[in-house]
């Protein structure tokens, strides 16, 4: 499997929203409803932010959202905060060969 | 609360073995599929392996089939990783995290991690 494609970097200023997209095949992204993404700080272990392609996790800021289509997932986050800076991956159970794939990550700066 | 800490970390020579463990608290261990994630010093997350919450069924990424084996000691609460033959590819940092959602969907908690460096 090879790693989901993510832009290395996404920038925003505060107040703002952004978007990560996260391209994959019919393989994985296209043909998996378990898309989920992770929010990961310098020396921290990564936290799960959304799941299931739109679900969020209890504790989870309400700015953050997903979605896909097709063989893209993306991940928004309205109204962009200092905090919000820091790496994002996205993941997706890829069924035809029981695996997860995750992405190449993002690097969200706050401006 | 849940919690997951790994150990077993540290220096090991190409060709040799290491055992990783991860201890589990806070949930009913035996309910839930348990996964190894790594992540090589400056790089992103690599899915390694996943084991039913039995211990009956387990799956691993092809980078380390047929070198290491995902095992779980449910009376103990603990997940373990052996590496056999490590190469410096498998230099990382070793994260245990819990599957959520009936096991095969996302990985809702991890652990903080511990470092492998495979050299000689």
């Amino acid at each position: 499997q090879s790693a989901l494609t993510q832009p290395a970097s996404v920038s925003g200023s505060p107040g703002q929203s952004i978007t990560i997209s996260c391209t994959g095949t019919g393989s994985d992204v296209g043909g998996s409803n378990y898309v989920s993404w992770y929010q990961q700080h310098p020396g921290k272990a990564p936290k799960l932010m959304i799941y299931d392609v739109s679900s969020r996790p209890s504790g989870v800021s309400n700015r953050f959202s997903g979605s896909k289509s097709g063989n893209t997932a993306s991940l928004t986050i309205s109204g962009l905060q200092a905090e919000d800076e820091t790496d994002y991956y996205c993941s997706s159970y890829a069924s035809s060969s029981t695996s997860y794939v995750f992405g190449t990550g993002t690097k969200v700066t706050v401006l | 609360e849940v919690q997951l800490l790994e150990s077993g970390g540290g220096l090991v020579q190409p060709g040799g073995s290491l055992r990783l463990s991860c201890a589990a608290s806070g949930f009913t261990f035996s309910s839930y599929a348990m996964n190894w994630v790594r992540q090589a010093p400056g790089k992103g997350l690599e899915w390694v392996s996943i084991i039913s919450g039995s211990g009956g069924t387990s799956y691993y990424a092809d980078s380390v089939k047929g070198r290491f084996t995902i095992s779980r000691d449910n009376s103990k609460n603990t997940l373990y990783l052996q590496m056999t033959s490590p190469r410096a590819e498998d230099t990382a940092v070793y994260y245990c995290a819990k599957g959520g959602g009936g096991g095969y969907r996302y990985f809702d908690c991890w652990g903080q991690g511990t470092l492998v460096t495979v050299s000689s």
